[in-house]
């Protein structure tokens, strides 16, 4: 069965430092991986998706089959990005069912 | 509307009791999901509707959880004899059509506490 891992519960930087959340997976196949973040009193919401290979509020995560990874990164963090952070994968079996992570909690410090 | 709404937001109830959470998906979607997100965890699935027909109920942890899509919009999610492991945000969400290509929007999700 598909799994998500995000080791980190909890981390915290400063205001222009850099960022970086870790997803690691378990599955055979070719997963599609997705990156789900939920601001204070708002709902979950997509912020990006490998197959787009695109740039969303400076972060970008590029997927590694060899490592099984799929990690989170900005380069300069700011206090807005402060948020839960959630690591999703659908499967080509069942491409509707998203598998989450337990979330990473990302506080930027001014 | 502009977005899967969900009521109530909150629901507190007595364990044994029966609760009905509503989704009302985005207007023209024809997928619709359920999941559960319980206290430091991550959401999880729960069972799946393409129109008005679950597609995949595997999720549903027994068979005190049921839902229905009867006209394949409004959903509601049953649970009949309620549990205090039963308490956790429940969560919709929606997509134009199934599949990872398609974005799935989520409600804000309804915090069930049995006590």
């Amino acid at each position: 069965a598909q799994r998500v891992t995000q080791p980190e519960k909890l981390l915290s930087v400063f205001k222009g430092a850099p960022v970086e959340l870790k997803c690691n997976y378990s599955y055979s196949g070719s997963p599609e991986l997705f990156w789900y973040v939920q601001y204070s009193r708002q709902r979950l919401q997509l912020l990006l998706r490998h197959i787009s290979r695109e740039s969303i509020k400076g972060f970008t995560a590029d997927l590694n089959k060899g490592e099984t990874s799929f990690h989170l990164k900005k380069p300069f963090a700011q206090e807005e990005d402060s948020a839960m952070y959630y690591c999703a994968l659908i499967t080509g079996g069942s491409n509707y069912k998203l598998t989450f992570g337990k979330g990473t909690l990302l506080t930027v410090n001014p | 509307g502009a977005g899967v709404s969900q009521t109530p937001s909150n629901k507190v109830t007595e364990k044994g009791k029966y609760v009905e959470l509503r989704c009302d998906p985005i207007s023209g979607h024809t997928a619709l999901y359920w999941y559960r997100q319980s206290l430091g965890q991550g959401p999880e699935f729960l069972i799946y509707f393409q129109g008005t027909g679950a597609a995949d109920d595997s999720g549903l942890p027994n068979d005190r959880f049921f839902a229905v899509r009867p006209e394949g919009s409004v959903s509601t999610l049953k649970i009949q004899r309620t549990e205090r492991g039963d308490s956790a945000v429940y969560l919709c969400a929606s997509s134009l059509t199934p599949g990872g290509g398609t974005e799935a929007f989520f409600g804000q999700g309804t915090r069930l506490t049995v006590v």
